[in-house]
């Protein structure tokens, strides 16, 4: 069966300091990757999504960045946090066509200090 | 763009009352429609899915219709609990001919009191 991991759990950064969230998938292959933020008040805002190695589709203009090294490996990064960078992030993988529904991550609470 | 709308929360009822949480949708082409429900401190999990005009998902008691005449897909259930308490996700999938990427409605609260 497929599963979904995604760490840390929470996270506390000070302002200005790298961010690395790391997220990845077994029992599927190619799957579609995403990257959610959601802050509170604001629903969930899709940051980026990537449908194969190397390919990455960011949705928002922000100081984050994705990448995605291997196959069923997608990672947000930042070099410099910002406060309004705080919120939970999602990590999710769907399949291919748009009949498959997502499978979430647990979610990574980061709090900017 | 693609886009889905829902009802703005937080949505309060009582126990056993009869809830409703309207979505509609923007999409040029056929688009899989989904209700995901986040319950406190969780990431987001599949409630129901329909993937064309008239079908009806339905789990746990939940209900939506994918109406594309009207462009909706609004969640029902006919008598909530208090366990039901979280929020909820409409979302669309894109058309096959340009990209698959799900996305999602801003969410909406639901408070089921005892």
């Amino acid at each position: 069966s497929q599963t979904i991991h995604q760490w840390p759990v929470t996270l506390v950064q000070p302002v200005g300091s790298p961010l690395s969230l790391e997220c990845t998938v077994e029992g599927t292959s190619n799957p579609n990757l995403y990257w959610y933020r959601q802050a509170a008040g604001r629903g969930l805002q899709l940051l980026f999504y990537s449908v194969g190695i190397g390919q990455i589709s960011s949705e928002v203009p922000q100081n984050l960045s994705a990448s995605r090294p291997q196959d069923r490996q997608f990672i947000l990064s930042s070099k410099k946090l910002l406060l309004s960078d705080s919120g939970f992030y999602l990590c999710a993988w769907s399949g291919l066509g748009i009949w498959t529904e997502a499978f979430f991550g647990q979610g990574t609470r980061l709090t900017v200090v | 763009g693609d886009s889905v709308t829902q009802m703005e929360g937080p949505v309060t009822l009582s126990e056993e009352a009869f809830l409703t949480i309207n979505c509609t949708y923007t999409a040029t082409g056929y688009p899989s429609l989904f209700w995901y429900v986040q319950y406190p401190g969780e990431g987001l999990q599949l409630l129901l899915k329909a993937t064309k005009a008239d079908d009806k998902g339905s789990n746990k008691g939940f209900e939506a219709t994918y109406r594309k005449e009207t462009t909706s897909f609004h969640l029902e259930k006919g008598s909530v609990q208090v366990s039901d308490s979280a929020v909820y996700f409409c979302a669309l999938s894109g058309d096959l001919n340009r990209d698959d990427k799900i996305i999602f409605g801003k969410g909406t609260r639901l408070h089921i009191l005892p």
